[in-house]
Formats: C-alpha cells, structure tokens, sequence
C-alpha cells in the first residue's frame, strides 16, 4: 500500500529557505502515469496547489510561488523534496505532499501524507 | 489564478440532500471536466470523493454525486449522515498542470 511521509524542520526563520522531504514507500516513485505535487494548508484555512512534478522531470508551480519554489525527485532514495526560499509568516502551514493521476495522468491527487506543520517564526 | 470560491459553511438534517456549489471561471472548470472533490476531517489530510465532475473512487459512498454547469461545479451528498460532517474543497485543473482549490465549505449535521 502506498505511503506518503513528510519530513522536515517544524520551525523556520523568516528570510530563510524552507525544505521538506517526503517519503514514499509501498509504489514505484518512478510510474509515467502519475506525477507529485505539494500541497499547504495555512493553520484552519483552505487548501493551496504549491505545484508538480511529472516523470519527465518537468515541474510546474503555482505562479504566486513560482519564483521561490522548487520541487525535485530523488528516485534512489524514493524522495520528492520541496524547497521554498525567503519564507515569511505567510508561509505557515500544514504541507502535503501527494500523489496524483487518479483515472489517468491528468488526474488529481488521490494519494496523500499526512501533512507536516511547519512555522515561520523568529 | 484564483481560489474558486465555495459558500463557508453548509448544514443538514440527518436523511436530507446537501449541494455545495464551487464557482470558477472560463480558466478552470469552465474549460476543463476535471474537477474533483475532497472530504476533510480535522486534524487529517483530504481524502478524494469525486474525480472527473462526477466519478467517484472505489470505495466512496454512492451518496456522494457531482455535477458541473458552465463555470459552477456541485457536490451533492444525498441522506447526509452524522458521518459527513467534514470540510469540502473543490479542484479544478487550471491548465499547464497546475490546479486550484476552493476555499472549503464545513458542513454541519444538524
């Protein structure tokens, strides 16, 4: 069964670069037909796409983050790695780190972590 | 890219149909049938009810149904259950693989 697991620093400086891991474990990090992406949420408010990378090893960010992110596979360590520079408190949140596409490559998300909080704080 | 923009809170009896609307633009629901939709618990990460409009996952509750109209996508829980009340959000493929969530709706069983 496939599982997701995120880790990483609970507490980040503002100015600094903010960096996640997740792991994946029970499914090939390396299937063409699906892709992973980045997910926050912002302690009790709604969901933000932060982006995605394909088996290709083409990536694509949200254009509110783009100049900031960058998300990576390291297929021998079954990672998919978030980083983000220049975090401010804004960028406080649960992150997600998901699997996506469910019913063929253009699907959505269907596999999830469990989510790791990180905040921004000084 | 915008959120799509979904009413804050909804509420239900025990046994009554709820529809939660999710409302984008000709940039994301209006131009592609991708729109999914997911369940919510506190304290938990997003669990997928509905792919493609109106499909749903093995295993998800066939009370679960979607619709989509022009640039309005709709989750419609039939004989809702004190076991439904979640959070929803919407998503919609928004072009060049990118996506856009809703801002969620809690629902409440009265």
């Amino acid at each position: 069964q496939l599982q997701l697991q995120e880790s990483g620093p609970g507490l980040v400086k503002p100015s600094e670069t903010l960096s996640l891991t997740c792991t994946v474990s029970g499914g090939s990090i390396s299937s063409p037909i699906h892709y992973w992406a980045w997910i926050r949420q912002p302690p009790g408010k709604g969901l933000e796409w932060i982006g995605s990378i394909f088996y290709s090893g083409s990536t694509f960010y949200s254009p509110s983050l783009k100049s900031r992110v960058t998300i990576s596979v390291d297929t021998s360590k079954s990672h998919v790695s978030l980083k983000l520079t220049s975090v401010t408190a804004a960028d406080t949140a649960i992150y997600y780190c998901a699997r996506g596409g469910y019913g063929g490559s253009s699907g959505p998300p269907s596999h999830w972590g469990q989510g790791t909080l990180v905040t921004v704080s000084s | 890219q915008s959120a799509l923009t979904q009413s804050a809170s909804v509420s239900g009896s025990p046994g009554q149909s709820v529809t939660i609307s999710c409302t984008g633009t000709d940039n994301d629901i209006g131009s592609y049938s991708l729109v999914s939709w997911y369940q919510q618990y506190p304290g938990r990460a997003p669990k997928l009810i509905i792919y493609e409009v109106y499909k749903r996952p093995s295993g998800v509750s066939d009370r679960f149904s979607g619709s989509k109209s022009v640039n309005t996508a709709s989750l419609t829980i039939s004989g809702v259950q004190t076991e439904d009340e979640a959070d929803y959000y919407c998503c919609s493929y928004a072009g060049n693989s990118l996506r856009v969530f809703g801002g969620g709706t809690k629902l409440t069983v009265l």
